[in-house]
């Protein structure tokens, strides 16, 4: 079945530590996304990346670094920049394809900083 | 930049009590409109979805919503609510102009049925 896996699942981390998310999928989407999930503040997004080798800071890029070398790849870098890193974070994507203007989301990564 | 409201955080109910969600976006042009729904341990998912035409969508499991484009609203709707949709929801918009697809979600609702 075609899908978005993101891993790992759970994640710890000490203070001053850089972490790297992953986030694959097969659906030969184009653009891909990278959104935070915090209680009562909904989903922010960081980055997005519309084609492969490009990618646009969203409304809360720092501290956080992403690449785009494949087309099924987007990881994210969680950096010691980053000042609130504890949350729960989702990759999507979504098909360039007519009447495809839905995003498909992975399960989601949670990140504690300990 | 467009921003997604929705006006209520935190529902609770009784099985088979109507549910109404409020949604309100600020945006001055032609937008698509979303609601996904987040079951608890499961993938964030698409429930409905507005692009053009009827006004009144449906989707699954019995929910429905209309867009009033002069409210800018976009409200989800259930006549009878089951246990089974106890989850978050969250409402979504994205412009259709300008050549990105970058959807703006609003801060979630959590509802709880109990049964």
């Amino acid at each position: 079945d075609g899908g978005i896996t993101q891993s790992p699942k759970y994640l710890f981390r000490k203070e001053g530590q850089n972490v790297t998310l992953s986030c694959e999928q097969n659906l030969n989407h184009d653009a891909m996304y990278w959104y935070r999930q915090d209680p009562g503040q909904g989903l922010r997004l960081i980055y997005y990346s519309q084609i492969v080798n490009d990618f646009q800071k969203g409304d809360i890029a720092e501290g956080y670094s992403v690449s785009r070398e494949k087309k099924e790849s987007f990881p994210l870098t969680v950096t010691s920049a980053q000042k609130n890193p504890t949350a729960f974070y989702l990759c999507a994507s979504k098909g360039t394809s007519s009447g495809a203007n839905v995003l498909t989301f992975g399960a989601g990564s949670r990140l504690t900083v300990l | 930049a467009q921003s997604v409201s929705q006006h209520n955080h935190h529902v609770i109910l009784s099985e088979a009590a109507s549910l109404e969600l409020g949604c309100n976006y600020s945006y001055g042009g032609t937008v698509n409109l979303f609601w996904y729904v987040q079951y608890p341990g499961q993938h964030l998912q698409l429930l409905l979805k507005y692009f053009s035409g009827d006004p009144l969508v449906k989707g699954i499991k019995g929910f429905e919503a209309e867009f009033i484009k002069s409210k800018f609203s976009f409200n989800l709707r259930k006549p009878s609510v089951q246990w089974s949709d106890t989850a978050e929801y969250f409402c979504a918009v994205n412009p259709t102009s300008g050549g990105s697809y970058i959807p703006t979600f609003g801060r979630g609702t959590s509802l709880i049925v109990h049964p």
